[in-house]
């Protein structure tokens, strides 16, 4: 069974904080997506990485950073965390053949206060 | 470029009526069509998938969708609506070779006993 898993299922932190979000992926995708959702704006992409150590700016990519050192493994960072990136957060993994259907983990819901 | 347009961002059916959730895509080469579904508190979970060939396409959980070139439209339904088919439902398109998939803003199906 294919598999998505994200470090945290909720967190929250301080405005200013240097805050990481893992991904892990256990299917040998070649593909990693971070996502952020909320309410009415539906998925927007915040940054992809097609392999290790690449890496491609998503929709949204302002006050985030990323880092894929491992092929399974894609973390998102904000680096100094604040109010307006209180959001939950989706990680998915596609395979770079055939129909790239992705598959999600179960989110991090993310407060900064 | 590619887009995807969700008309209606809350439906409400009764048990056991047809649902139907609009979805209308642009996209300048021919498209991978998805549906996504949302429970609350989890990821997203691939329903169906249009790629090539049969236009009618059968996903999990009795939920079809039809891929209509000429309408620009990949509409998904199910004959009989089910109290557990509660959910946030998302389209999606991934247009020629970039690896990006492109989701629309999500509509709420709500099922009333």
């Amino acid at each position: 069974d294919v598999k998505v898993t994200q470090s945290s299922r909720y967190l929250v932190k301080r405005t200013g904080e240097k805050v990481f979000l893992e991904c892990v992926q256990d299917m040998d995708h070649e593909n990693m997506f971070w996502y952020r959702q909320d309410p009415g704006l539906g998925l927007r992409l915040i940054y992809f990485s097609y392999d290790v150590k690449m890496k491609e700016k998503g929709d949204i990519p302002e006050g985030y950073s990323v880092s894929r050192e491992k092929k399974e493994r894609f973390s998102l960072i904000l680096e100094s965390a604040s109010t307006n990136q209180t959001s939950m957060y989706l990680c998915a993994s596609s395979s770079a053949q055939g129909v790239y259907e992705q598959y999600f983990g179960p989110g991090t819901r993310l407060t900064v206060t | 470029a590619q887009s995807v347009t969700q008309l209606g961002s809350h439906v409400s059916v009764s048990e056991g009526a047809l649902v139907l959730l609009r979805c209308n895509y642009s996209s300048s080469v021919p498209p991978y069509l998805f549906w996504y579904v949302q429970y609350p508190n989890q990821g997203l979970q691939l329903l169906l998938k249009y790629t090539t060939g049969a236009t009618l396409v059968k996903g999990i959980n009795g939920f079809e969708a039809e891929f209509k070139k000429s309408e620009t439209s990949f509409h998904l339904t199910k004959p009989s609506a089910h109290m557990s088919d509660a959910a946030e439902y998302f389209c999606a398109v991934k247009g020629g070779g970039y690896q990006k998939v492109t989701f629309g803003t999500g509509t709420k199906l709500q099922v009333i006993p």
